[in-house]
């Protein structure tokens, strides 16, 4: 089946660090994949959609010079943390689609656990 | 976006049938119906979904009502390796998908 990949799993960073995930779909190609934010024992916040070869489109809240998302291939999407802080310590979620609209399901990465000192 | 309601917790023994419910009364025409679940510490897992039929695959079934206002994901037989908060949720033409709150699923021996 659709496997999507994060990377890394988990990070520990001072405050002030930049912090970059990756996002690949392994077996199929992903012209749109999905960013989530989970904070503990709380449900996952859709953060932002990351179009291929477009400016990723944010939902509403989330800082768009705060959260930089790349999406330059059909398989790769990043997202950087700039200038993390400890209330930015979360667990980062991302998800791919393969196929059209509606009728196919999402494949969801299995989260990389970001802790900011 | 369209609003789904779950139990916020649910109980099973081992091997026998769950049923967990969702409500959805403001679904519209075209919005599909999903089901997740995630485990602790993981991404969420795809399980089902649906538009107007009812739907089996090989992990559960999903049976829609008529009016589409409601729907079951359907556990044959509870194991413990299914213990999760389910997800039910519509996807509209936007083809994002809302978290709700689920329904955490435990299931005893």
């Amino acid at each position: 089946g659709a496997v999507v990949s994060q990377h890394p799993s988990w990070v520990i960073c001072k405050s002030g660090t930049s912090v970059k995930i990756e996002c690949r779909s392994l077996d199929f190609q992903a012209t749109t994949m999905f960013w989530y934010r989970q904070f503990p024992k709380q449900s996952l916040m859709l953060m932002a959609t990351s179009n291929e070869g477009s400016k990723a489109t944010y939902e509403q809240g989330v800082e768009k010079d705060k959260f930089l998302i790349n999406h330059a291939s059909l398989t790769l999407s990043t997202l950087t943390v700039t200038s993390a802080h400890p209330e930015d310590s979360s667990f980062y979620i991302c998800s791919a689609r393969a196929g059209g609209w509606g009728n196919q399901p999402q494949h969801f990465g299995d989260g990389t656990r970001l802790s900011i000192l | 976006d369209a609003k789904t309601t779950q139990p916020n917790s649910m109980e099973s023994n081992e091997e026998e049938p769950v049923h967990l419910p969702c409500n959805h009364s403001t679904i519209s025409g075209t919005d599909y119906i999903h089901w997740y679940r995630q485990l602790p510490s993981q991404g969420p897992e795809y399980v089902i979904h649906g538009l107007t039929s009812n739907v089996n695959n090989r992990m559960a079934s999903l049976a829609i009502a008529e009016d589409r206002k409601s729907s079951t994901l359907i556990l044959h037989r509870a194991t413990l390796r299914d213990a999760a908060v389910y997800y039910c949720i519509l996807r509209d033409y936007t083809d994002k998908l809302i978290f709700g709150t689920g329904t955490r699923l435990q299931v005893f021996p």
